[in-house]
């Protein structure tokens, strides 16, 4: 069945260092992949999507690339924040409008 | 601009307790609809969606069931709540044919 499996955290960084956070994914087709940010007593914000192979979705500096030949899409910044402490889900959606399937979640915890 | 907005924001239960989560959409029409828990540990399991008014599909069994009275609101019940229960319920919206979807601001329900 369609899975995604992210790394285990917590991850512990200093301001501006560089974050990645790996994903991968099992599916069938060609899933679209999402990153969520979810803050501490919120629901969950999307963060950037990539919905065919090689696409790069992007935004407030966070990366990842959809990459079919090794079914990855690892989320990226360069320099990461205080404010970016958040749990990060990888996820996927085979068909449209249909069930999200997440991963476990990574936290992010970035010192100043 | 489209917004969701879900209450109560937090709840506290006893045990065989009824129980009535809602959540409305604005700013679209003709949504799909989501019910997501977020157990502690921070998975994500989708409970149950829906394509339309009176249309719902479940996909776990459980003791909790889901109604959509309009368009954009969206109902989660139960008769007799259980320990198990206890997590962080999350409404969802989609456009029928578009991957992403958006989440409301939670509801943490604690059953005692």
């Amino acid at each position: 069945g369609n899975s995604v499996t992210q790394m285990e955290g917590p991850v512990t960084l200093s301001e501006e260092a560089f974050l990645t956070i790996n994903c991968t994914y099992t599916a069938t087709g060609y899933p679209s992949l999402f990153w969520y940010v979810q803050y501490p007593g919120e629901g969950l914000q999307l963060l950037l999507k990539a919905t065919k192979a090689d696409d790069k979705g992007s935004n407030k500096g966070f990366e990842a690339t959809y990459r079919k030949e090794t079914t990855s899409f690892h989320l990226e910044k360069g320099s990461v924040q205080v404010s970016d402490s958040a749990v990060y889900f990888c996820a996927l959606v085979y068909n449209q409008g249909g069930k999200l399937i997440f991963g476990q979640g990574t936290e992010l915890s970035v010192k100043p | 601009s489209q917004t969701i907005h879900q209450w109560p924001a937090t709840l506290v239960q006893p045990v065989g307790s009824p129980l009535s989560l809602e959540c409305t959409v604005e700013g679209t029409s003709n949504p799909n609809l989501y019910w997501y828990r977020q157990a502690a540990g921070r998975g994500l399991q989708l409970l149950f969606y829906s394509v339309g008014i009176g249309q719902i599909s479940s996909e776990v069994p459980q003791n909790l069931s889901a109604s959509r009275p309009q368009d954009r609101q969206f109902i989660l019940s139960s008769k007799k709540l259980l320990l198990s229960d206890s997590g962080f319920y999350l409404c969802a919206w989609g456009i029928a044919g578009a991957p992403e979807q958006f989440f409301g601001p939670g509801t943490r329900l604690t059953v005692l």
